[in-house]
């Protein structure tokens, strides 16, 4: 089983900062790695696939980026809707894993 | 418009069984693979299980032979039977499809979620 390991588990971030958060796998995934946004009280929401690529109807200041082990979600110019949790999902094999979450937290 | 409803959950005693069951809409349902994945309160997410439309069936290692999936293309519908339940197994159940267009490999990103359904395994 490929174990997702996410950093930081929080982030208190100001309007406007921009926000890192990473995803380490513990072993080769290729680009198979997804990033998604959990809002309080509702479902994940997919936000970036395969490592960088867009999706449909979600705001350009989420992007993605890595390979292979090491992977990145950043959020520029952070706004207050994005207060969520972020999880990574790999795909590169069954069972699926997910990373441990981000909370992003706005000051 | 993409929908999956999730019915099924409530309270359970240890030991007990329950089906929970996702009924899919907005999409044509037998060409894509479906999941279910959970989340206790105030925790992360976990992967739980999986079936292809070859009816081909995975689970994760805490569940398996507990649990089994099963969809029927007929109804648009996927199943999650759970035996023998226990305290561990309280979450919200998910179901969850799995993306079909330009996948890397053999397997897909999870691409649209449904609200969830609630188990309580207490006594």
């Amino acid at each position: 089983e490929i174990v997702l390991t996410q950093s930081p588990d929080f982030q208190s971030v100001t309007p406007k900062e921009k926000v890192t958060i990473t995803c380490r796998a513990s072993q080769t995934i290729g680009s198979s790695l997804h990033w998604y946004q959990q809002k309080p009280d509702q479902s994940p929401k997919l936000l970036i696939k395969y490592t960088s690529q867009s999706i449909s109807g979600v705001p350009s200041r989420f992007s993605g980026s890595g390979s292979g082990t090491d992977f990145t979600l950043t959020i520029d110019s952070l706004e207050a809707e994005d207060a969520a949790a972020y999880y990574c999902l790999q795909s590169g094999s069954l069972p699926f894993t997910f990373g441990g979450g981000t909370k992003v937290e706005i000051k | 418009e993409v929908q999956l409803v999730e019915s099924g959950g409530g309270l359970v005693q240890p030991g007990g069984s329950l089906r929970l069951s996702c009924t899919a809409s907005g999409f044509t349902f037998n060409t894509y693979d479906f999941h279910w994945v959970r989340q206790a309160t105030g925790k992360g997410l976990e992967w739980v299980s999986a079936i292809g439309g070859g009816y081909d069936t995975y689970y994760a290692g805490s569940v398996t032979g507990r649990f089994t999936i099963s969809r029927e293309n007929a109804k648009n519908s996927v199943y999650l039977q759970m035996n023998s339940l226990t305290a561990e197994d309280t979450a919200l159940y998910y179901c969850v499809r799995e993306g079909n267009l330009n996948c890397v490999g053999y397997l897909c990103e999870l691409d649209f979620w449904g609200q969830g359904t609630l188990v309580t395994v207490s006594s």
